[in-house]
């Protein structure tokens, strides 16, 4: 059964770089049909979606956050991983990653499983 | 890229059934197919319930059913029972080759 666990700081100094993990497990990360993604929802907000990665290295990203998004795949430990640059007060928020149900084989198919989230603050 | 436009909040009884709508444009909604629909509890992890419009994954209730007309798309939830109270988000995909997220409709049993 596939299961995603996030996992880094849970507070991060602004204008640093905030770093997060997701560890894939009961499934091959490298897997053409599904998509691996990341989301956030800050304190009492909806969601905002960040970026999208296949593991053949096909990324997508939001662009209102302004290219300080990295979003990258390490198919020998079975993971992928997010790292935001200069970060302020607004993205404090919970962190998602999330995989595609696969059912288009498509990057913009649903999220289908979802991890249980981590909440990082950025604050001094 | 602006959110997809959800009510704040809708209620109803046990029993009953409710619609809540998710309103874009010809970019998102009303130009592709990709249009989902999650249920969160409070401090849990959004479930998907509904994927390209009107399918739903193994597992989720027939109680939720999903369609679209133009640029809005719809969720109902018919039998409500008190453990679908929770927050409901529309997605899509965009013209921009982006997902957009709706801010989300707080449902109240």
């Amino acid at each position: 059964q596939l299961q995603l666990q996030e996992s880094g700081p849970g507070l991060v100094k602004p204008s640093e770089t905030l770093s997060l993990t997701c560890t894939v497990s009961g499934y091959s990360i490298s897997s053409n049909i599904y998509y691996w993604g990341w989301i956030r929802q800050p304190p009492g907000k909806g969601l905002e979606w960040i970026g999208t990665v296949h593991y053949r290295g096909n990324t997508y990203d939001n662009p209102s956050l302004k290219s300080r998004v990295t979003i990258s795949v390490d198919t020998s430990k079975n993971q992928f991983s997010l790292k935001l640059t200069s970060v302020t007060a607004a993205d404090t928020a919970v962190y998602y990653c999330a995989v595609t149900h696969g059912y288009n084989g498509s990057p913009w198919d649903a999220f289908h499983i979802w991890g249980q989230g981590t909440m990082v603050t950025v604050s001094s | 890229q602006s959110a997809l436009t959800q009510p704040a909040s809708v209620s109803g009884s046990p029993g009953q059934s409710i619609t809540i709508s998710c309103t874009g444009t010809s970019s998102d909604i009303g130009g592709y197919n990709y249009v989902s629909w999650f249920q969160q509890h409070p401090g849990k992890a959004p479930k998907l319930l509904i994927f390209d419009v009107t399918y739903r994954p193994s597992g989720v209730s027939n109680r939720f059913s999903g369609s679209k007309s133009g640029n809005t798309a719809s969720l109902t939830i018919s039998g409500l029972q008190a453990t679908d109270e929770a927050d409901y988000f529309c997605s899509s995909y965009t013209s921009s080759n982006t997902r957009v997220f709706g801010g989300g409709t707080k449902l109240t049993v």
